[in-house]
């Protein structure tokens, strides 16, 4: 079965700092990967995904991701964290072709402080 | 274009009572899921509609929860019974066929 797995549930960076969030997955076969946010009280926005494409894979707001297949990683990063970043930060794994079933992890709150 | 609009935004019953919720998906978008979010953690599928139709409802709770997507736009989740448990968000997202799914902004459920 499919899994996901962020690595701390808590991230505080400070402003223009690097922006880490870790995503490992356990699949059989290469999957989708995809990263979301969620603000508060909003529901979840679509950052990146990966689709056996080109392995390093870029999104919105300046965050890029890339798919690493011998360390069954998906880390999220950006150069420079803005305050405007905090929130919290889903990783999501489906199966090849599979965009209807989606495994997610439990999610890293990302804080920004000045 | 409009995203997926789900309602009420807020939910606070006492236990054993009955609740729905509302949502409608993007225009056009074929493919609705109901997600169940608990407190720190993802999402997780309650059930998935294709038109109308229910094709994954292998995580919802049949003894208390209930679903339907009568012409194949809007949808409607029912629990009852509610339980102190039930307390969470409830999501929504909508997809065309093998598209990336959008989310609603959520309903927050609290159960006295």
């Amino acid at each position: 079965a499919q899994s996901v797995t962020q690595l701390g549930s808590h991230v505080s960076v400070s402003e223009g700092a690097l922006v880490l969030l870790r995503c490992n997955y356990s699949s059989s076969v290469p999957p989708y990967l995809f990263w979301y946010v969620q603000y508060p009280n909003q529901g979840l926005q679509l950052l990146l995904k990966y689709t056996s494409a080109a392995t390093l894979v870029k999104g919105i707001n300046g965050f890029e991701a890339e798919f690493k297949k011998s360390e069954t990683s998906f880390h999220l990063t950006k150069p420079s964290a803005h305050m405007s970043d905090a929130a919290e930060y889903f990783c999501a794994v489906s199966e090849p072709g599979g965009y209807n079933k989606l495994i997610f992890g439990a999610g890293t709150r990302l804080a920004v402080h000045p | 274009e409009a995203g997926v609009v789900q309602s009420p935004r807020y939910k606070i019953i006492e236990k054993k009572q009955p609740v729905a919720f509302w949502c409608n998906p993007i225009s056009g978008h074929n493919t609705l899921y109901w997600y169940l979010q608990n407190l720190g953690q993802g999402p997780e599928l309650l059930i998935r509609y294709e038109n109308e139709e229910a094709v994954d409802d292998s995580q919802l709770p049949k003894d208390r929860f209930s679903a339907e997507r009568l012409k194949g736009v809007d949808s409607t989740l029912k629990i009852q019974p509610a339980e102190l448990g039930d307390s969470a968000v409830y999501l929504c997202a909508s997809s065309s066929p093998v598209g990336t799914q959008y989310f609603g902004p959520g309903t927050r459920l609290t159960v006295l």
